[in-house]
């Protein structure tokens, strides 16, 4: 069975760096093609995808957010952390770490989510 | 930067067939996903690559495509299907990963 689960701060001040942790179970991120990504949802609005790592290290960032996002892994604890640099109140939102494996279902494709973890940033 | 458009809202009575929309240059070139988000709850799967559905998904859930619009259907609705639909798909090269704005549907 596969579970996710994020952690990290609840208030963030502005400007801050966020940096938060994907904890999962029930899959290995050494396995060929699978890969843990991040969404994000700010209250009432939609979903908005931020980046993805894959088994083998490659990344992928949302363009608008590139410059803000380091995503990175640690095989041997299960984690993966999601860094966002220079951090305003428009990043309050849910976040999402998400597992995929393009052998399922296809490429990007989310089949396992967290239940994710309000974050809000305020003076 | 990419965008798929869905309508903001969709209304059917229980029994009846509801349809979200989704519209995008680059679906005729990549699949399009569709996610059921239920209110403090994390998206599920519903739809993948246009058409497929994953196990343990209701059959009155389906997916179509034509040209530059993927539909997701839902016949004969139920009280329990209400929720907000977010499609997701990528940009032409398949770089990055784009959602929808959401449709609320409401079974009246």
């Amino acid at each position: 069975q596969i579970t996710l689960k994020e952690s990290g701060p609840t208030l963030v001040k502005p400007t801050q760096t966020l940096t938060l942790t994907c904890t999962f179970s029930g899959f290995s991120l050494s396995t060929s093609g699978v890969a843990v990504g991040w969404i994000r949802q700010p209250p009432g609005k939609a979903l908005e995808w931020l980046a993805v790592i894959y088994w083998d290290d490659d990344k992928r960032y949302s363009p608008s957010l590139r410059s803000r996002l380091t995503i990175t892994k640690d095989t041997s604890k299960n984690q993966v952390v999601l860094a966002m640099t220079d951090t305003d109140p428009v990043d309050t939102a849910t976040y999402y770490c998400a597992h995929s494996n393009p052998a399922n279902y296809g490429d990007y494709v989310f089949d396992c989510w967290g239940q994710g973890t309000l974050v809000t940033v305020s003076s | 930067s990419y965008e798929v458009t869905q309508p903001p809202s969709v209304s059917v009575s229980p029994g009846q067939t509801a349809r979200i929309t989704c519209s995008g240059d680059a679906l005729p070139k990549q699949y399009a996903f569709w996610y059921q988000q239920k209110p403090g709850q994390a998206p599920v799967l519903v739809i993948y690559k246009d058409t497929e559905r994953p196990s343990g998904i209701p059959e009155r859930f389906s997916g179509s495509t034509s040209g530059t619009t993927v539909t997701l259907t839902i016949s004969g609705v139920q009280a329990e299907d209400e929720a907000d639909y977010y499609c997701q798909s990528s940009d032409s090269s398949g770089a990055y990963v784009v959602f929808g704005g959401g449709t609320k549907l409401t079974v009246l």
